[in-house]
This record gives C-alpha cells, structure tokens and sequence, in this order.
C-alpha cells in the first residue's frame, strides 16, 4: 500500500502563481522528504523535514509538517515554466536495522508560461 | 556527485524469459531500492537492501527477486517476465541514516510483449 498520498494529482498554474501540493500518509515517520521528476527522467531530491520540525525553507521552496494530521505540504513560491514536473514525497521508517523509504503516487506540476 | 546507474535505458523481452536489471552506485552506500513506476500508481518499492546480501520485501514483491552479491550493485531478477510487468523500474541508493536522501538511477523502461 501506498504510504504517502499526494494531493491534487493535477496542478496546472500560470507563471509567477505559487502552487501548493500536499502529502497524506499512514504510519510513523521518520522524516519526509520531497522530490521532483523531470518528464522520463529519475527523482531528484529537493528537501528534507524531521519529524521534530514544523517548518523548513529552502530558496523558492517552503515544507511544512503536521505529524498530528500526518501531513505534509510543499509550496512552490513565484513558479517558474522550469518548475514543470512531478512531485513526490516520500516516507522513511524504520525497521530491525534498515530503513525503507516509500513514495506517494505524486503531483504532476504545468506551468503554463 | 553520486552516480547511480541503471544498465540499460529501455529494454524489450519477450513472455516467460528471465530479465535481469542491474544497477551500480558509486558512493559507498548502504541502503539501495528496486522501484517501479506506473501511471496513476507512482513509485512502489518492489525489493531494498541495507547491507550485501540482505534483503527485504517491499510492497510488490511477487515475481521478482534481487540480488547483492557486491555493495555497489543491486540487480533486480523477473524469474519469467510477464506483460504486467511492462514498466519503469528505477534503482535508487543511499546512506544508512534516517536523514539520508535517496539517489536515483534515470530508470529502465521495460516492454514485456
């Protein structure tokens, strides 16, 4: 089953809007992260959030965590044609002496230029 | 930079033959993850393994098998390849800490017909 689950499925924005994509999942969590594909390509990491965090910034980029409602947000600030793309969150949890990392089903980004 | 690398970009088997898919990282890391990606369905964690020669189920296990034989290679084995499992499969590794971000290989689209 799917850990995380990304909503909406669909996003399409015109430039310079911001766009917002948020993530449900189940279970304990470790940390979440978000990543981003490109179209055909592989994942690409973008951010990290502990599970002891609420907030975290990175450029454009702003993670919120709510470990309450199990669920986490992605804002995309001042969106870019570039930012065209798939994005995912991902779960970590912790078994006996691994670590499996889930992804959600995803958000898939138009910008329209 | 991290180089995580999938054997082959696209690949095309027949029903019933024996498909390996293999993957090689180049930075030493200890976790590292067969996924599968559908449309509709996202990322789904087929096999990962946290040390040679461990492994462990994800959530889609049936009718594959892996295989660690050597830290820097994990390679994903179709026993007898069907034409569900028509997909993209992408490797990904990373380090053994729960902050650890996972690198991704640029996937193998396999046909099955």
């Amino acid at each position: 089953s799917q850990q995380g689950e990304e909503d909406p499925q669909a996003l399409s924005i015109q430039e310079g809007e911001n766009a917002t994509m948020n993530c449900s999942y189940k279970t304990s969590i470790n940390n979440l992260q978000w990543y981003r594909q490109n179209s055909g390509r592989g994942l690409v990491h973008l951010i990290l959030i502990r599970s002891n965090e609420r907030e975290k910034h990175s450029g454009r980029l702003r993670v919120t965590l709510d470990t309450s409602k199990k669920s986490s947000s992605l804002l995309i600030t001042a969106s870019r044609a570039a930012d065209t793309a798939s994005y995912f969150c991902a779960t970590d949890a912790r078994g006996r002496g691994y670590q499996k990392v889930t992804f959600g089903i995803g958000t898939k980004l138009q910008v329209i230029p | 930079d991290v180089k995580v690398t999938q054997s082959s970009r696209y690949l095309v088997k027949r029903t019933g033959e024996k498909v390996f898919l293999e993957c090689v990282q180049d930075m030493d890391h200890e976790n590292m993850f067969w996924y599968r990606q559908d449309p509709g369905l996202g990322l789904r964690l087929i096999y990962f393994s946290y040390d040679v020669k461990m492994k462990e189920k994800g959530d889609i296990p049936e009718g594959y098998s892996v295989s660690r034989e050597k830290k820097e290679r994990f390679s994903l084995i179709l026993e007898s390849a069907s034409t569900n499992q028509t997909s993209m499969y992408l490797c990904a590794s990373s380090l053994a800490r729960s902050s650890a971000e996972a690198f991704f290989g640029q996937g193998t689209r396999l046909t099955v017909v």
